[in-house]
């Protein structure tokens, strides 16, 4: 079974400033996606990816396969940011099941 | 355009109680299907999955079941809850490339 680490677990930062969360992972995978929860608990897909970067307005995404390692990337941080941020993987075995990470809470302060 | 829908959005139950929580997929056909949960304070867990109509895999054991009855319908139920249900439970699908969640219930059990 696959483990999912992300860190930090909370951020704290100030408007303006250049975010970044990590997440390892333990055995191969087909995809890693990174996820966003805001305060009510809705989830949304920000990123899936299986290798390089991917990037959307202020957010990108990288992964390294070879280590085991994706990083999210949030330019420019605006308090609208502040939420929760997932890692969650799926495995090699076609059936697109997760496992996640336990999250990073961010908080961008105006 | 893909949608999902769950409900009820909130639901208060006592122990004891049965459960059923409804999961609709429109703009899809024959989709993966997954029941999550966000127990307070901890990560996200993947409870069942389904590739099909009448196929479901556990995950974890507990006190829930679930059923595909049709192929874009996706239920999740109890008999008897417990305590320990109580969370977040989300239904999600999985699309080419990437996974889209439904609004979540919020399940509170006194």
């Amino acid at each position: 079974k696959n483990e999912v680490e992300q860190s930090p677990q909370n951020l704290t930062a100030q408007e303006g400033e250049f975010i970044t969360i990590n997440c390892s992972y333990s055995v191969g995978i087909s995809a890693l996606h990174w996820l966003q929860q805001h305060p009510g608990g809705g989830i949304v897909s920000l990123f899936m990816l299986s290798s390089g970067k991917k990037k959307h307005g202020r957010l990108i995404a990288t992964i390294n396969i070879q280590e085991k390692h994706s990083s999210l990337h949030i330019t420019a941080s605006h308090p609208r940011d502040s939420a929760v941020y997932i890692c969650a993987v799926t495995d090699n075995f076609g059936n697109e099941k997760l496992t996640f990470g336990t999250g990073t809470r961010l908080t961008i302060i105006p | 355009s893909q949608t999902i829908h769950q409900w009820p959005a909130t639901l208060v139950q006592p122990v004891g109680s049965p459960l059923s929580l409804e999961c609709t997929v429109e703009g899809t056909s024959n989709p993966n299907l997954y029941w999550y949960r966000q127990a307070a304070g901890r990560g996200l867990q993947l409870l069942f999955y389904s590739v099909g109509i009448g196929q479901i895999s556990s995950e974890v054991p507990q006190n829930l079941s679930a059923s595909r009855p049709q192929d874009r319908q996706f239920i999740l139920s109890s008999k008897k809850l417990l305590l320990s249900d109580s969370g977040f439970y989300l239904c999600a699908w999985a699309g080419t490339d990437t996974q889209y969640f439904g609004p979540g219930t919020r399940l509170t059990v006194l």
